[in-house]
């Protein structure tokens, strides 16, 4: 089964421009929940979709958004990019999100703002 | 605030050590702790934990929950260069707090020959 995939895998962008990352889960996976890790913060949730809704948001600002398609396909987007949103953007799939669900993890997208 | 708290922060071991790395966590309505390796990109899952006292196991590794007091440990013995790598480890919440993880900050494992 193939597993969580990510794409694109590196990015570099400058200060005030948008991105939108993609999140293939593994199939059959209804639940996708992304994190952000950087070296100061470590992982941090942003928010997880659940059939194309949004069930649970991070501390993150607006700027932060995200979506699901109703193939479980999700994005996140961000806009007005800060130095500070440099990041690996990890995002994660498991069935229905429940707490006995494991999340498989994808490579993640490597993103650079200059 | 929901909180994990990792220590070590980093070890150095040589192949053939034992090491346990600890996990403690305040995590309201907890349910679940879960282990994660982390190499160079994708944390890849080790073990979920959600009832006290009982060991998880698979092969080198091993780990246990105690839920009176709030902790976890992971166990790797005979370490091998290959388990060099940042381990993690996260709770999830009952409620609302869908396919939300809360992570520790991991510890960094370096194994040398």
């Amino acid at each position: 089964k193939a597993g969580v995939t990510q794409t694109p895998r590196y990015l570099i962008k400058t200060r005030g421009q948008q991105v939108t990352l993609s999140c293939s889960p593994i199939s059959g996976h209804r639940s996708v929940s992304w994190y952000q890790q950087t070296p100061g913060q470590g992982l941090q949730f942003l928010f997880e979709y659940f059939s194309e809704t949004q069930r649970n948001k991070g501390n993150f600002p607006g700027r932060f958004s995200g979506r699901q398609f109703s193939n479980s396909r999700s994005e996140m987007n961000v806009s007005t990019l800060e130095l500070g949103d440099s990041a690996l953007y990890l995002c994660a799939s498991s069935l229905v999100g429940h707490v006995t669900d494991t999340q498989y993890f994808g490579p993640g997208t490597r993103l650079t703002v200059l | 605030e929901d909180k994990v708290v990792q220590s070590p922060l980093s070890l150095v071991v040589h192949e053939g050590d034992t090491v346990t790395l600890n996990c403690s966590y305040e995590v309201t309505n907890f349910r679940s702790l879960l282990w994660y390796k982390q190499e160079k990109k994708a944390p890849t899952f080790l073990f979920m934990l959600t009832s006290s006292g009982i060991e998880k196991k698979s092969g080198r590794l091993s780990s246990i929950l105690d839920k009176k007091e709030l902790f976890s440990i992971l166990n790797i013995t005979a370490t091998q260069t290959g388990d060099s790598a940042v381990y993690l480890c996260a709770s999830i919440a009952g409620g609302t707090s869908y396919g939300k993880l809360t992570f520790g900050q991991g510890t960094i494992l370096t194994v040398h020959p």
